[in-house]
């Protein structure tokens, strides 16, 4: 019964290079999160998707980030043009129905992708 | 307003003992608290979580205690053991959005030694 699973764990990239990071939810999930961890910080949101849909990019990057979950296959954080900045660990996350302001349901984790930049 | 800071920022307990970590906030619209355990390489579990209209939340060795006047909230874990050992996340929500757009307090790496 596999979790959310991201990979590749490790991804080193020189800058101006393109990074993608792929999610692929638990079974049954439909809706994922992603999310983007600096050293020493907490989580900061970046977007929600659900199948085919973008429902919130709020915390993404304008330029540079973008973000799908196709009909099939996994979902993909794409990062254009790579800077040094954008080393982080991005973690990706899935639930069976939305998660709401009232949702006491919990979002299920996967175990990142480290990025560095060279 | 939108922060919540998490103290300490790293902390040592011998097996057995009580590991407490704090958290602050100043929005009074935050209506939602979690607390999230991460081990080395994987990605954060929710390990406990409490709405403002509680006071304390205990779930095994796990507690909650929740004081809203003085807008703080802590985790307790008594009868620390090494496989608790891990970074631990504080987190808060606003009123009325999403739970997967929590604040992050920025974590507590505790070690407890046996």
């Amino acid at each position: 019964n596999a979790g959310v699973m991201q990979n590749p764990r490790h991804l080193v990239r020189r800058r101006g290079q393109e990074a993608r990071l792929r999610c692929s939810p638990m079974k049954g999930h439909s809706h994922v999160y992603w999310y983007r961890q600096l050293p020493e910080e907490g989580l900061k949101f970046m977007v929600y998707l659900q199948k085919e849909n973008i429902i919130d990019e709020s915390g993404m990057p304008k330029e540079r980030f973008s973000a799908e979950f196709p009909k099939e296959g996994p979902s993909i954080l794409r990062i254009q043009q790579v800077v040094r900045g954008d080393s982080a660990a991005y973690f990706c996350a899935s639930s069976q129905l939305p998660l709401t302001a009232y949702s006491n349901q919990p979002q299920h984790f996967g175990d990142g992708t480290r990025l560095s930049i060279l | 307003q939108q922060q919540v800071k998490q103290s300490p920022q790293s902390l040592i307990v011998q097996k057995g003992g009580i590991s407490i970590i704090n958290c602050a906030y100043e929005n009074t619209a935050f209506d939602y608290f979690p607390w999230y355990q991460q081990f080395p390489g994987k990605g954060p579990a929710l390990l406990i979580a409490i709405r403002p209209d509680v006071s304390e939340k205990k779930e095994g060795r796990f507690t909650i205690s929740f004081n809203k006047s003085a807008k703080q909230f802590s985790l307790h874990i008594m009868d620390s053991q090494p496989g608790d050992s891990a970074t631990y996340f504080c987190a808060a929500k606003d009123k009325g959005v999403s739970n997967y757009q929590l604040i992050w307090g920025a974590g507590t790496k505790l070690i407890i030694k046996p």
